[in-house]
């Protein structure tokens, strides 16, 4: 079956950084998605990965290895409304999204 | 401004009536798609359309019926035959690049949708 997993939860301190990890086992891969979703709120496309590597984008940033099913998500000088649910997704071969249960980030002054 | 509506944002409905929840977008996007979020569980996906007229049952379809007579909108119902239909319903587009960027879903705000 297709799986993707993520934490539960995770707690950071506000101006820390904090890595969200995803590994997953889908039915073919044609891309990674992170988004973001507050509470009661549509989620919010974060980022997009389909080669290895890391994706920079401002404070936040992907990483993707395709040949070890894992991504993670890295958060930069947090902040407090970085508070929120992350959610990762992967496409699999017949380009359905398949959905993690989410990671709730809780954020500490 | 081009996005995505949902209405009405909380829905409340007594056991056995059918419900319908609204979906319009007008970012001119082939795909549209339902989902159903239940706590700690991820987005489940209901149906699917890729184009006018035509539409694909996703992995939880059972008691639920859509439509997509445009190409901006696509109404869900939730039947009196869906056993748990209290949740959080989101409605999303996206462009259908197949396996692109542009493949990335914009979702509505979702409607909360409690069953008495």
């Amino acid at each position: 079956g297709q799986n993707i997993d993520q934490p539960t939860e995770m707690t950071a301190t506000e101006g820390a950084i904090v890595q969200i990890n995803c590994t997953y086992q889908t039915s073919g891969f044609n891309g990674l998605f992170w988004y973001q979703q507050h509470a009661g709120e549509a989620p919010t496309f974060l980022s997009y990965n389909v080669l290895d590597g890391l994706e920079e984008k401002g404070r936040f940033s992907s990483f993707l290895s395709r040949s070890k099913g894992y991504s993670y998500l890295l958060l930069k000088e947090l902040q407090m409304k970085d508070s929120a649910s992350y959610l990762c997704a992967v496409m699999d071969s017949n380009y359905q999204l398949i959905w993690g249960a989410g990671t709730k980030l809780i954020i500490k002054p | 401004d081009g996005g995505i509506t949902q209405s009405p944002k909380y829905l409340f409905r007594k056991e056995g009536q059918n419900v319908t929840l609204s979906c319009e977008q007008n970012l001119n996007h082939d795909a549209m798609y339902w989902y159903r979020q239940d706590p700690g569980q991820g987005l489940r996906l209901i149906y699917y359309s890729q184009i006018v007229n035509d539409f694909q049952k996703g992995d939880i379809a059972e008691g639920y019926s859509v439509s997509r007579e445009k190409k901006e909108s696509f109404p869900l119902t939730v039947t009196s035959a869906q056993k748990n239909p209290t949740a959080f319903y989101l409605c999303a587009s996206s462009p259908l690049g197949q396996g692109t960027f542009t493949d990335t879903q914009y979702f509505g705000p979702g409607t909360r949708l409690t069953v008495l």
